[in-house]
């Protein structure tokens, strides 16, 4: 069964700081790795689609990495904003279809 | 969320009562899910569905049924509600060229 943790389970950083998030999961053979943002009460709203045979993936100030080997992933976050506030979910897609969560990092980004 | 259709989006039920969440596409993809989310609990899988007519299942499927009658529907059944079951459901597919789309979700609340 696969395994996701993500670390810390909460972050919170002056504005203009970059941000370092991290997932772990136990099951290498994976088919790919997606990080997720959630607002309070929201949706989840897809950030980053990291694939099996890829080592990153970069949009704006996002850039995620991916070390299947390791079982680890990496979303950094440049330059934060205080709109950048919210909880950051990974995502690993097993061959057998499923897809396991980690429990997220919630960030706060002070003004 | 353009893609996936969740209905209701709130839902009150009494203990014992039963429902159905509907979840629909307007795109021509194979997989679907059926999530719940709970504080410090993260999502997790109850149901999915890799291909029309065919389930599996997920981590917590005690308590639900699944329905997949055609590609574009996936449905989730609730046959005798428990608070235990209070929780917001998310309905998500798994798009052709990778990585997922999430619902906007179904708040329940079981009394």
């Amino acid at each position: 069964k696969q395994e996701v943790t993500q670390i810390p389970a909460a972050l919170s950083v002056p504005e203009g700081e970059n941000l370092v998030l991290n997932c772990s999961f136990t099951d290498s053979a994976i088919y790919n790795l997606q990080w997720f943002r959630q607002d309070p009460g929201k949706g989840l709203t897809s950030l980053l689609l990291i694939q099996s045979s890829q080592r990153e993936q970069t949009s704006g100030r996002l850039n995620a990495s991916l070390d299947k080997s390791s079982g680890r992933s990496t979303l950094y976050i440049a330059a934060s904003q205080p709109g950048d506030s919210a909880t950051y979910l990974c995502a690993v897609r097993s061959n057998d279809y499923k897809l396991s969560f980690g429990a997220g990092t919630t960030v706060t980004v002070r003004a | 969320n353009a893609g996936v259709t969740q209905t209701p989006k709130f839902q009150v039920l009494k203990t014992g009562q039963s429902m159905t969440l509907q979840c629909a596409q307007d795109m021509n993809h194979n997989s679907m899910y059926w999530y719940r989310q709970d504080p410090g609990m993260g999502l997790r899988l109850i149901y999915y569905s890799a291909s029309e007519g065919t389930t599996d299942k997920g981590e917590v499927p005690n308590g639900y049924n699944v329905s997949r009658l055609n590609k574009r529907e996936f449905s989730l059944r609730l046959e005798s509600a428990a608070p235990s079951q209070t929780s917001v459901y998310f309905c998500a597919l798994e798009r052709v060229t990778g990585g997922y789309t999430f619902g906007s979700g179904t708040r329940l609340t079981v009394v």
